[in-house]
């Protein structure tokens, strides 16, 4: 059974750095694209980037709002991805998923965790 | 980058209705759309992609279909498990979801 679990989210001060993990279990994850997806609350859903496979290249490709700012990295050893936030901004507040991209877009989620900006 | 809009923004439906909700693109995403269903408090679900493949699992009531920059979402006949939110996405980089469609009880 494909199992996502994130972590690292929490209270963090504008301008600040956040670094978030998903660790995967179930399925061969150095297969397998992974992506951010973020949701605000009460709001709609916003994808943050995703991360090809190293054998696709390991590229990570992103949403305009997070570009220059986010990475999104894996560590194949740990079947862990990561998400480090830098320059957080007031707006970055939100719910963040993983989600596996096995050939189709995010067809397995994390339960989120949760990144508050705040001052 | 590519938006997305959808509409309606909220419909009101009955326990047997069959249910239409449409997204469009700003520029084409030939099949590269995929919907997905959000109950409160829960992380979402896929239900379609490539704009009318069923993902496994999911029922048969549900179908898709559109290419280019057009796309409907329908339910043949609303079940009570169906009242939900529901995000349609182009996924040619980078990804871009539309606002959603609320489905609630009339």
């Amino acid at each position: 059974e494909v199992q996502l679990v994130e972590s690292g989210g929490g209270l963090v001060k504008p301008g600040g750095s956040l670094r978030l993990s998903c660790a995967a279990s179930g399925f061969t994850f150095s297969d397998v694209w992974m992506s951010w997806v973020r949701q605000a609350p009460g709001k709609g859903l916003e994808w943050v980037g995703r991360i090809k496979s190293k054998t696709n290249g390991g590229i990570a490709e992103y949403a305009a709002p997070v570009k220059g700012r986010f990475i999104i990295s894996r560590d194949d050893s740990k079947n862990t991805l990561y998400l480090q936030m830098n320059s957080l901004k007031t707006e970055d507040t939100a719910l963040y998923y993983c989600t596996t991209d096995r050939y189709k877009p995010s067809d397995c989620w994390g339960q989120g965790t949760l990144v508050t900006v705040s001052s | 980058d590519i938006q997305m809009t959808q509409s309606p923004s909220t419909l009101s439906a009955s326990v047997g209705d069959r249910v239409t909700i449409t997204c469009r693109a700003s520029q084409s995403v030939s099949s590269w759309l995929a919907w997905f269903q959000q109950k409160p408090g829960k992380a979402p679900k896929l239900l379609i992609y490539k704009a009318s493949t069923l993902e496994s699992g999911v029922p048969s009531r549900f179908s898709g279909s559109g290419s280019g920059t057009e796309f409907t979402l329908t339910i043949s006949s609303l079940q009570p498990d169906d009242f939900a939110t529901y995000y349609c996405q182009q996924y040619n980089s980078p990804f871009t979801f539309g606002p959603g469609t609320k489905v609630d009880f009339k």
